[in-house]
């Protein structure tokens, strides 16, 4: 079955430090992988996406991600945290033949900030 | 430019009940998808239109409905209210429909059912 999985719930880290958040999937093809950042009480804002060409793409506030076909991850990176970053982070994937532009979500993971 | 935007912000409803929520898309943008977030989880696909023809359907009863207007705004129509419908209900933008282009949510509508 085609599925988004983002391993980890909760995700704390110090102000500062680095953060890597994890997203597989499992579909017949590579798709179309975005990650988006919903603060709360808010809608979802997206920060990057991946659709062909360079693996490690860059996006807003920082954010990079890494596509590896090898191992059907799209792993969301930051270098170093700060506060503003706590959030849920939702990595979502569109089928490259599908109809439409249906977004299937991973269950998102939480960032909490220490300071 | 504004933005995708959707209202109400919040509202509170009893069980049975009728819901409209409604979306403007931005502007020039034909395309209006509608997502269902249960606290805790990530969105799950209700309906896409795009020109005004529902374009795409998520695994949802037909309590759930939704139109498309000729300016493009949306609504999204859930009859029979059940508490499992609380959840935030986003709509997302794009300007056409194929797969792939940069979609863009509002900030949702929080439906309470009591």
């Amino acid at each position: 079955a085609q599925s988004v999985t983002q391993p980890d719930i909760h995700i704390t880290v110090s102000e500062g430090a680095s953060l890597e958040l994890r997203c597989n999937y499992s579909y017949g093809a590579t798709p179309y992988l975005f990650w988006y950042v919903q603060s709360p009480g808010q809608g979802l804002q997206l920060l990057l996406k991946y659709f062909s060409g360079d693996t490690l793409v860059q996006g807003i506030k920082g954010f990079e991600a890494e596509f590896k076909r090898s191992q059907s991850s799209f792993n969301l990176r930051k270098p170093s945290v700060h506060w503003s970053d706590a959030a849920e982070y939702f990595c979502a994937v569109v089928p490259v033949k599908a109809a439409g532009n249906k977004l299937t979500f991973g269950g998102g993971t939480r960032v909490l900030v220490k300071p | 430019d504004a933005g995708v935007t959707q209202s109400p912000t919040h509202l509170i409803k009893t069980r049975g009940q009728h819901v409209t929520l409604r979306c403007s898309p931005i502007s020039g943008h034909k395309s209006v998808s509608w997502y269902q977030q249960v606290l805790g989880q990530g969105p799950q696909f209700i309906f896409q239109y795009y020109e005004k023809e529902e374009r795409g359907r998520g695994n949802f009863p037909d309590r759930f409905s939704a139109r498309q207007f000729p300016n493009y705004s949306s609504e999204l129509n859930v009859n029979a209210l059940l508490l499992g419908d609380s959840a935030l209900y986003l709509c997302a933008s794009s300007l056409i429909q194929n797969q792939g282009f940069g979609y863009t949510f509002g900030s949702g509508t929080r439906l309470t059912v009591v």
